[in-house]
């Protein structure tokens, strides 16, 4: 079962530059999310999608964009890549049962994004 | 809004000591909560959860009990190992509005185990 699938894994990019990350889940799940770590701050939430064609921001949004065109794939876009946005990202999702959510988020192994 | 705070790290014990990592919780509703682990270059991972006051999740010889009176769910373990080091995050979900499911992170705290 391949679960959550984040690519790439690593990038390194210079300020200004663009870039996609892609989130593939294959478990039907309706909810999916981006998050950025970084240290002594735990997880913050860049950007959510509730369903294929819905976006929503998170906790830290600012120069991010996502787009949810099939309800399998999330992805999280850096128009203009800034130092401040060296990060690791995680994508993950969730289902429902019976309208409602088990609230169990399952992860992707992470993208480590260096911006120079 | 609804928030985690957990203990801050690092937690460094000796192989076969007991556990205890904080974490309380703030929530307008009536969340679920759980413990994630994540180890050394992995995403993060469920190790219990409990749904509902007084539940206990359970897993690996970790647990740990939803105290509605006291909004905590605090991580135990009787007994380390060293392949437990890892870093620990509380959460938990609730129904935000607009009826989206928002999970909240604590920022994690780190266990290192010596043998």
């Amino acid at each position: 079962n391949a679960g959550v699938t984040q690519t790439p894994k690593f990038r390194v990019l210079k300020t200004g530059q663009s870039m996609t990350l892609l989130c593939a889940q294959d478990m039907n799940h309706e909810y999916m999310y981006w998050y950025r770590q970084d240290p002594g701050m735990g997880l913050r939430l860049i950007h959510y999608s509730v369903g294929e064609g819905t976006t929503a921001k998170g906790e830290v949004p600012d120069g991010y964009n996502v787009s949810r065109l099939k309800k399998q794939n999330f992805l999280l876009g850096l128009e203009s890549a800034a130092p401040s946005q060296t990060s690791v990202y995680f994508c993950a999702s969730t289902g429902l049962a019976g309208g409602y959510s088990t609230g169990e988020l399952f992860f992707g192994e992470g993208s480590r994004l260096t911006v120079l | 809004g609804d928030s985690v705070t957990q203990m801050e790290g690092p937690v460094t014990l000796s192989e076969e000591a007991f556990l205890t990592i904080n974490c309380t919780y703030t929530a307008t509703g009536y969340p679920s909560l759980f413990w994630y682990v994540q180890y050394p270059g992995e995403g993060l991972q469920l190790l219990l959860k409990a749904t509902k006051a007084d539940d206990k999740g359970s897993n690996k010889g970790f647990e740990a009990t939803y105290r509605k009176e006291t909004t905590s769910f605090h991580l135990e373990k009787g007994s380390v190992q060293v392949s437990d080091s890892a870093v620990y995050f509380c959460a938990l979900s609730d129904l935000a509005r607009g009826g989206s499911y928002i999970p909240t992170f604590g920022r994690g705290t780190s266990l290192i185990v010596h043998p």
